[in-house]
């Protein structure tokens, strides 16, 4: 059974900083793509980065760009999210999700708030 | 980048209505369009994956259409349970979601 499970999510303060994992099993975690995407409460979705299965091509949106940083260790099964300089629109549900054919795959998300 | 355009935001309808919400991307998708249900609260619930095809327990009243830039989520007849917020989601190239229909009883 595909699994993925994010932590490192909580409380920051505006400005400082937040490491996000997501550890996957059940699937050849080197063989995927990744995600981070996010809900902000009461807002829609909104896709945050990507990254190839060998870490060759990364993506980031707009909003994050210069901020957020990407990364994984297939040796351990693990995909991260290194987010600096936080604001509150950062405040949001994160999504760790692998890229499939029908469209991503995603676990059940871990809390981020940024407030002072 | 991929922008996605969905319509309406709000769709005001009544159980048994057939409903129909689109979502327009700015360049060809090659039919690598998803759509969503989510109430409040939970995780969002894929209904159709690329353009067409049903997701396992999905009722059938839900289908999906389109080609191109142009898609069309389709409820055949409304039931209570389906009055929810719906997005798009196009993975042809990254992601990028539409902005939502909240589907609400008339």
């Amino acid at each position: 059974e595909v699994q993925l499970v994010e932590s490192g999510g909580g409380l920051v303060q505006p400005g400082r900083s937040l490491k996000l994992s997501c550890l996957a099993s059940g699937f050849t975690f080197s063989n995927y793509g990744m995600n981070w995407i996010r809900q902000a409460p009461g807002k829609g979705l909104e896709w945050v980065a990507s990254i190839s299965s060998s870490s060759s091509y990364i993506y980031y949106a707009d909003t994050v760009k210069g901020r957020f940083t990407i990364s994984r260790d297939n040796a351990k099964n693990t995909l991260y999210l290194q987010m600096t300089s936080l604001r509150s629109e950062d405040t949001a549900l994160y999504y760790c999700a692998r890229r499939t054919h029908s469209g991503p795959y995603w676990g059940q998300g871990v809390m981020v708030t940024v407030s002072s | 980048d991929i922008q996605m355009t969905q319509s309406p935001s709000f769709l005001s309808a009544s159980v048994g209505d057939r409903v129909t919400i689109n979502c327009k991307a700015s360049q060809n998708i090659n039919k690598y369009l998803n759509w969503y249900q989510q109430k409040l609260g939970e995780a969002p619930k894929r209904l159709i994956y690329n353009t067409n095809n049903l997701q396992t327990g999905i009722p059938s009243r839900f289908s999906g259409s389109g080609s191109g830039t142009d898609y069309t989520l389709t409820i055949s007849s409304l039931q209570p349970e389906d009055f929810a917020t719906y997005f798009c989601l196009q993975h042809n190239s990254l992601l990028t979601f539409g902005s939502g229909t909240k589907l609400e009883i008339k």
